[in-house]
């Protein structure tokens, strides 16, 4: 199947934990993304790569460090986890700006983190 | 800064025809995106306008005014399965950054 998939779907753990989420798409996509859904459903903008390279870092804690090994890989390390951190996880693809719309970004199913 | 606005919740009859407004005001312009999300789901693709005017595709449409920052979702002839959130995206900057409005939740009811 053409998708973006991530893994774990769940992922519960303790606070002080560290934890990886690991998300790869097929579709051919230059643009990987992480977003963070929190309890009220808002959907807000961690990072971006294309093509490997970090060009959207947002006001995120230095806690949360995005790897992509090529540019079908896109993972996120969590150090230290803290309650609040709670959230639905979801990464993204797509092709970068300039293709009328070719920059519609596609997103994986999501990993539901619970920091107890 | 970015500032997008939606109504939080819309109820609407199975049959009928629900206009979802957003309002818009962002550093920067490349496009706005709705997206659908259910309840436990990923956010899906509905539609993208860029140019001023209306796109259709089947029971939904969307709208785009660049002057006046404001775009609406038309979904007729309401299915339950229409039941979801609906989500205002803003495309800015050259490194594809989306920026989403709160989202809308729509109930349809019999």
């Amino acid at each position: 199947d053409t998708a973006v998939s991530q893994t774990p779907k769940y992922l519960v753990t303790q606070m002080g934990n560290d934890k990886s989420i690991k998300c790869e798409q097929n579709l051919g996509h230059d643009t990987m993304y992480w977003y963070k859904q929190d309890s009220k459903k808002f959907l807000k903008i961690m990072f971006s790569y294309n093509n490997k390279e970090l060009i959207i870092n947002e006001t995120v804690p230095n806690r949360f460090s995005p790897k992509s090994p090529d540019k079908a890989h896109l993972n996120l390390h969590i150090n230290s986890l803290e309650l609040g951190d709670s959230a639905v996880y979801f990464c993204a693809s797509s092709h970068l700006l300039g293709r009328g719309g070719g920059e519609t970004q596609y997103f994986g199913p999501g990993t539901r983190l619970l920091v107890l | 800064g970015q500032n997008i606005d939606q109504p939080t919740e819309m109820t609407a009859t199975e049959g009928a025809i629900v206009q979802i407004n957003c309002t818009y005001q962002t550093s920067g312009f490349n496009g706005l995106f709705w997206y659908q999300q259910h309840a436990g789901e990923a956010p899906t693709f509905l539609s993208y306008n860029v140019l001023d005017g209306l796109e259709e595709k089947g029971r939904f449409s969307s709208f785009l005014s660049r002057s006046k920052g404001y775009s609406y979702l038309l979904l007729k002839e309401l299915q339950m399965k229409d039941s979801a959130s609906y989500l205002c995206a803003v495309l800015t900057g050259g490194g594809n950054k989306l920026t989403f409005g709160t989202g809308t939740q729509l109930k349809v009811e019999l």
